[in-house]
């Protein structure tokens, strides 16, 4: 089975540096994406790692450890429209392209 | 402009009356797929396709039913909805598979009274 961890929620202020963390733990491990949600509104792709290391992408980096089961989402430069939910989605091959979702980080940023 | 389309966007009903939510996109995308999301449980499969006639069961199937007639559009069925189904829903599609980049539809606010 998938079991996939996130912390619930995490405030942090504007202009400062955050950092979300993904625990997972699957059978057929075959990618790590990061998700953007804000409140009422759909998730929006922002990374995928497969191999360890850091993917940078502007204000936002991702960063993935397979032998740690680890990930986390950098978030730089930290901006009021920031404040959403991030979901850590694990692709799981022993499935037919299986993607599980953490149950999400809702992060505020306060000014 | 490159989206997937749900509709609609609100719905209320009674418990047992069957209702459709259509979902369509202009991707030209292989693979679509239904979620629900719920507080504290996250995004969870209904179910997929993963081409035309090529349907299967996600993690929460029970209750819904689906078609994939035309490679553009995912209908999902709920034949006879009872308040369990009460969620928010959405619709996504990707080249070829889940495990590539996932565009959402916009969410369907279902609430079964």
């Amino acid at each position: 089975g998938q079991n996939i961890d996130q912390p619930t929620e995490m405030t942090a202020t504007e202009g400062a540096i955050v950092q979300i963390n993904c625990t997972y733990q699957t059978s057929g491990f075959n990618g790590l994406f990061w998700y953007q949600q804000h409140a009422g509104e759909a998730p929006t792709f922002l990374s995928y790692n497969v191999l360890d290391g850091l993917e940078e992408k502007g204000r936002f980096s991702s960063f993935l450890s397979r032998s740690k089961g680890y990930s986390y989402l950098l978030l730089k430069e930290l901006q009021m429209k920031d404040s959403a939910s991030y979901l850590c989605a694990v692709r799981d091959q022993t499935g037919a392209n299986n993607l599980f979702f953490g149950t999400g980080t809702r992060l505020t940023v306060i000014p | 402009e490159a989206q997937v389309t749900q509709n609609p966007r609100y719905l209320i009903t009674v418990t047992g009356k069957k209702l459709t939510v259509t979902c369509s996109q202009n991707m030209n995308h292989e693979y679509m797929s239904w979620y629900r999301q719920d507080p504290g449980l996250g995004l969870r499969q209904i179910y997929y396709s993963m081409n035309v006639e090529v349907t299967d069961k996600g993690d929460v199937p029970e209750g819904y039913k689906v078609s994939r007639k035309e490679k553009r559009n995912f209908p999902l069925i709920l034949e006879s909805p009872s308040p369990n189904q009460t969620s928010l829903y959405f619709c996504a599609s990707s080249l070829q598979g889940a495990g590539e980049k996932l565009f959402f539809g916009s969410g369907t606010q279902l609430s079964v009274l």
